[in-house]
């Protein structure tokens, strides 16, 4: 089955901690995301990758950075100096012109 | 930056009824697509519109590529208690951005009439 796999589902960290959310993918894109979604609130992306070992930043890059090894894997590490961490992460890779989803991690940070 | 706005911001169905609503931008479109997000979950692909014009189906959906190139529209007909949810449009920038990257709308969210 292809698609797109993000885990854990629900993530607790303590204030302070860095904490690595997962996503792989199996459809064979070049291209990775990595959005940040708030309650009521609509996508806001955080980085990209178009290739492997090459990533841009979002529009809300700021506390966050990222990975890309493999084309398969693009790791978003949420850092100490996101100021408001908590929020549901999606994970998406595409073709040309589509963006396909994985699941999403909820991170709530104590 | 290009922008696109989601017409209704939410609205509340009734078993049955029929469903419509929009995604309007300034600036022109070669791509619409159109996402559903279950609670708690990733956005789903419901259809992807390439031609102005374009009239697409997928069972009760139908979605349409306005012929201006400015707007889109999904209807929802005969619409059960499974279609609440957050509908999303989206579409690539056409300011030179890279490929596959996407702008999206705040969403319409379709929740069941108490």
């Amino acid at each position: 089955d292809g698609g797109i796999t993000q885990s854990p589902k629900y993530l607790f960290r303590k204030e302070g901690q860095n904490v690595t959310l997962s996503c792989e993918q199996n459809l064979n894109h070049d291209a990775m995301y990595w959005y940040r979604q708030d309650p009521g609130q609509g996508l806001r992306l955080i980085y990209y990758s178009q290739i492997v070992n090459d990533f841009q930043k979002g529009d809300i890059a700021e506390g966050y950075s990222v990975s890309r090894e493999k084309k398969e894997s693009f790791p978003l590490t949420v850092t100490s100096a996101q100021k408001n961490p908590t929020a549901f992460y999606l994970c998406a890779s595409s073709t040309i012109y589509e963006q396909f989803f994985g699941p999403g991690t909820r991170l709530t940070v104590l | 930056g290009q922008q696109l706005n989601q017409s209704p911001q939410s609205m509340f169905i009734q078993e049955g009824e029929d469903v419509s609503m929009n995604c309007t931008s300034s600036s022109i479109f070669n791509t619409w697509l159109w996402y559903k997000q279950d609670p708690g979950e990733g956005p789903v692909l419901l259809i992807a519109l390439y031609k102005a014009g374009e009239l697409t189906s997928n069972g009760r959906l139908t979605a349409q590529f306005g012929i201006t190139r400015k707007d889109s529209f999904l209807n929802i007909s005969a619409s059960i208690p499974s279609d609440v949810g957050i509908y999303f449009c989206a579409g690539p920038p056409n300011y030179g951005g890279s490929q596959g990257n996407l702008i999206f709308g705040k969403g319409t969210k379709l929740s069941v009439k108490p």
